[in-house]
This record gives structure tokens, C-alpha cells and sequence, in this order.
């Protein structure tokens, strides 16, 4: 079936460290999102990103629809930049919106 | 109040009650969304209505029911639930489900407790 996979599950960085995270998806899509789930739950939007590159402070993402991934950048990390981080794409074959199962980031001080 | 909001925040149900988590949205959005997080699962889809018209139901028990009864507001029914329903439950609202752009935006979430 369609499939959202993120890459890596798990991922624990020193407080200042770079870091990438990859969403790659099985078949075309026509929305990708990004988000950051905070401790308590709530999802945070990162990015809007069906194609091209964006950036925002520290952050950064680009998805290259063509070959199916999106990558997000988190620049000099800091312990805040702890918590889940998910990519969710909609379909283009059947409009379905699929999460991935998230990345869990651990920032150390 | 801004964005998306959820009630309660918590709550905790025996099998045999009854209750409903409510969403609403001040974003002026026509879709809004229902999904279920469990430990260790990815986000499921569960819901959907696009200007007040369910278009998507992903195979849910019958014993969560859904209603709009307006495009800003969303409720989740439930009865006689199961202790694996336990969950995250959260609402989220978009532009239009099928528009070209669907950005969509989240509440804090029902954190669901079936005892």
C-alpha cells in the first residue's frame, strides 16, 4: 500500500548540533506538511512544503516531488527542539492524507 | 480564542458511559478533521467533513459517531468504548479537504483515558 516512512526513528543530538530528517513517500503527492509535536501533544506547523525549499529561522525543508522525499534541516539545536517531528503527505492517486510515524528528536544540554 | 480549540483537554470514561470531545475552529475554515493517535502508531485519519458534509469515514467503530452541525464546529460522540480507544484524540481544520492548498492546522488534543 501507500506509505509515508521517516527516517531516522530516533535521533539524539548535543544542544548546538545540525540535523536532518527525511520523510520519503511511496507514490506522488500533492501537499506535504511538516509539524512538531511538543510534549503535551499539540502539533505545530513547521512547514507547508509540496515542493521547492523553505526556511524559516533555524529551520529549513525542501521536498524534491520528482524522487519522492522531503528533508527537514534543524540548525544549532536547541533542547526546545526536543519532541516528535511528523511529515503527513496527501496522495495524488487518492487524495489520501498519510502520516508518517514521526522522528523523536532528544536534544541534550 | 484563536486557531483551533479542544475540550475537555482530558478525560477519563468507563465502558458504559456516554460522552462527546468537542472542536472549534476560528479560522474561518470549511474542513475539519478527526484523527486518533495511539502510543506508538502513526496519526489515523478518522474523520472528515468538507463544509458540513462527511466525506470520509476510515472504517471506524460505530461507537464513535461524528457531527458538524456548522463548519466551525466539530463533535465526537462516544459510547460504550473499549479500554484499547484510550488515545489521542485531536481535531484539525483546513481551507477546503479537496483544494489544491490544504494546509491543515491542529487542536491540543483529548487525551482519552477508557477504563
Amino acid at each position: 500500500g501507500i506509505q509515508v516512512e521517516q527516517s531516522p526513528p530516533d535521533l539524539i543530538l548535543q544542544e548546538g548540533a545540525n540535523s536532518t530528517l527525511r520523510c520519503n513517500f511511496s507514490d506522488s503527492v500533492n501537499n506535504l506538511q511538516w509539524f512538531h509535536q511538543n510534549p503535551w501533544g499539540q502539533l505545530i506547523n513547521l512547514f507547508y512544503i509540496p515542493s521547492g525549499t523553505k526556511q524559516n529561522g533555524r529551520l529549513s525543508a525542501t521536498t524534491v516531488a520528482t524522487e519522492r522525499y522531503s528533508l527537514l534541516y534543524i540548525s544549532s539545536s536547541q533542547t526546545t527542539d526536543s519532541g516528535v517531528y511528523f511529515c503527513a503527505a496527501r496522495m495524488n492517486r487518492d487524495d489520501k492524507i498519510i502520516f508518517g510515524k514521526g522522528t523523536r528528536l532528544h536534544i541534550l544540554p | 480564542e484563536t486557531g483551533v480549540t479542544q475540550t475537555p483537554r482530558h478525560l477519563v470514561m468507563g465502558m458504559t458511559n456516554k460522552k462527546s470531545l468537542k472542536c472549534e475552529q476560528h479560522l474561518g475554515h470549511n474542513a475539519m478533521y478527526w484523527y486518533k493517535q495511539s502510543a506508538k502508531k502513526p496519526l489515523e485519519l478518522m474523520f472528515v467533513y468538507n463544509f458540513k458534509e462527511q466525506t470520509e469515514n476510515n472504517s471506524v467503530p460505530s461507537r464513535f459517531s461524528p457531527e458538524c452541525p456548522n463548519s466551525s464546529h466539530l463533535f465526537l460522540h462516544l459510547h460504550t468504548l473499549q479500554p484499547e480507544d484510550s488515545a489521542l484524540y485531536l481535531c484539525a481544520s483546513s481551507q477546503d479537504r479537496y483544494a489544491t492548498y490544504n494546509e491543515q492546522f491542529f487542536g491540543p488534543g483529548t487525551r482519552l483515558t477508557v477504563l
